[in-house]
């Protein structure tokens, strides 16, 4: 059974510092995505990183991926309260599962003055 | 931009009672997914369809739910009989193969 984990759950920053989610999958898997999530809202997609070594950068987020080691990192550089969300890394096995995401338990950050 | 719509937005109905949660998929798709979140909770698949029938579905999705592509356009969610622990929101995803797309959620409160 493919399982995903994120670790921190819970992430305190002060704005302007860097820090990174870390995502860990449990077997091979076809693409990683990250998403992000406001309060009461839908899941807005940041980034599919299809391959070893992908690197994607969108502003202040940062994903890269390491699929030998089954591991995504979803770096944050120089936090601003925009940033305050829940984030949750996903993979799909496309072959296996016609797609079918499963999702890790989300990583809630809250970016402090 | 296209996206997927789902209506209704917030859905309060009584135990055992059942109701149909509404999808419109993005036009040129193929892949349909209903997931679900219990507030606070993770992302949760429930079923995924294709090519007019059930591809995979989780444990979750027992006897009580079913889905169906009515006609070109919608995607529905239905749950026969609710039960208090249905109570979460309900996301509609759809798909090329390249990249799934989530639509707003239904809100389901049962009572």
């Amino acid at each position: 059974e493919l399982k995903v984990e994120q670790n921190p759950l819970f992430l305190s920053m002060q704005e302007g510092k860097n820090y990174t989610i870390y995502c860990n999958y449990s077997t091979t898997s076809d693409r990683l995505y990250w998403y992000r999530q406001d309060p009461g809202k839908s899941l807005e997609s940041l980034f599919v990183l299809l391959s070893n070594g992908a690197v994607k950068q969108e502003g202040r987020l940062m994903a890269s991926l390491d699929t030998k080691a089954r591991l995504s990192t979803l770096h944050i550089t120089a936090a601003v309260h925009d940033l305050s969300a829940t984030y949750f890394c996903a993979v799909d096995r496309l072959r296996a599962s016609y797609g079918k995401l499963t999702f890790g338990q989300g990583t809630i950050l809250t970016v402090h003055p | 931009e296209p996206e997927v719509t789902q209506t209704p937005s917030h859905q309060v109905t009584q135990m055992g009672q059942e109701v149909i949660l509404r999808c419109v998929p993005i036009s040129n798709h193929l892949y349909f997914y209903w997931y679900r979140q219990i507030l606070g909770q993770k992302v949760e698949f429930l079923v995924s369809f294709y090519n007019n029938e059930i591809s995979e579905k989780s444990e979750i999705f027992d006897d009580q739910f079913s889905v169906e592509r009515p006609d070109g356009s919608n995607f529905t969610l239905k749950i026969r009989s609710t039960k208090l622990e249905d109570s979460a929101m309900y996301f509609c995803a759809s798909s090329d193969l390249q990249e799934q797309f989530f639509g707003p959620g239904t809100r389901l409160t049962v009572l």
